[in-house]
């Protein structure tokens, strides 16, 4: 069994402070993690993902994520937040043996205040 | 360009009307999903096919119907039974079954509304 919490339905941050996105898991296997943007009636967009290599993983857009297993958590930063930011931001979990369906969490709506 | 198209983007059914949700892709994947998505639901899988001529349900199976009859084209069908369609439909498909390995892509979703 799989499930993934987004510990926050909401975040506000003023331009050019750091985002932080907070994303708990769990996995009966060895997971694979995955951030996934989605703007306003737009379809999602790959962020970055976690395969079991680098604990901490760069994506686009100056995103990253650490993977922390004794913490069960898979936060997404950013150093410095940007207008073009604001948007909705998916957590998913995947498991790397057996059914690999994806899981989503419940989405954190990012706000960014000018 | 390479990417997963859906049409219509805007959608509108009647009562005790079947409709259906169009998605092609030009990607060359053989695997290929339906999804709903509600507000502060996260997505919820309908039914996915790994290959042509076959599919599987998903978590939300009832009330929806799908066919895998090309490998670039996996249509939707709202029937009269589902009796809360109204939500936003999203599409994706990856190279093999979605996981470590195969990343999904996305389409820009169908809007579903009920007048």
């Amino acid at each position: 069994a799989q499930s993934v919490t987004q510990l926050d339905s909401h975040v506000s941050v003023s331009e050019g402070t750091p985002v932080l996105l907070r994303c708990n898991y769990s996995s009966s296997y060895s997971p694979s993690l995955f951030w996934y943007v989605q703007h306003p009636n737009k379809g999602l967009q790959l962020l970055l993902k976690y395969t079991s290599a680098a604990t901490l993983v760069k994506g686009i857009n100056g995103f990253e994520a650490e993977f922390k297993k004794s913490e069960t958590s898979f936060h997404l930063t950013k150093p410095s937040a940007h207008m073009s930011d604001a948007a909705e931001y998916f957590c998913v979990v995947s498991s790397n043996f057996g059914n690999e369906k994806l899981t989503f969490g419940t989405g954190t709506r990012l706000t960014i205040i000018p | 360009d390479g990417g997963i198209t859906q049409s219509p983007k805007y959608l509108f059914r009647k009562e005790g009307q079947n409709v259906t949700l169009s998605c092609e892709q030009n990607l060359n994947h053989d695997a290929m999903y339906w999804y709903r998505q509600d507000p502060g639901q996260g997505l919820r899988l309908i039914y996915y096919s790994q290959i042509v001529n076959d599919f599987q349900k998903g978590d939300i199976a009832e009330g929806y119907s799908v066919s895998r009859e090309k490998k670039e084209s996996f249509p939707l069908t709202v029937t009269s039974a589902q009796k809360n369609p109204t939500a936003f439909y999203l599409c994706a498909s990856s190279p093999g079954l979605a996981g470590a390995k195969n990343i999904q892509y996305f389409g820009a979703g169908t809007r579903l509304s009920v007048l």
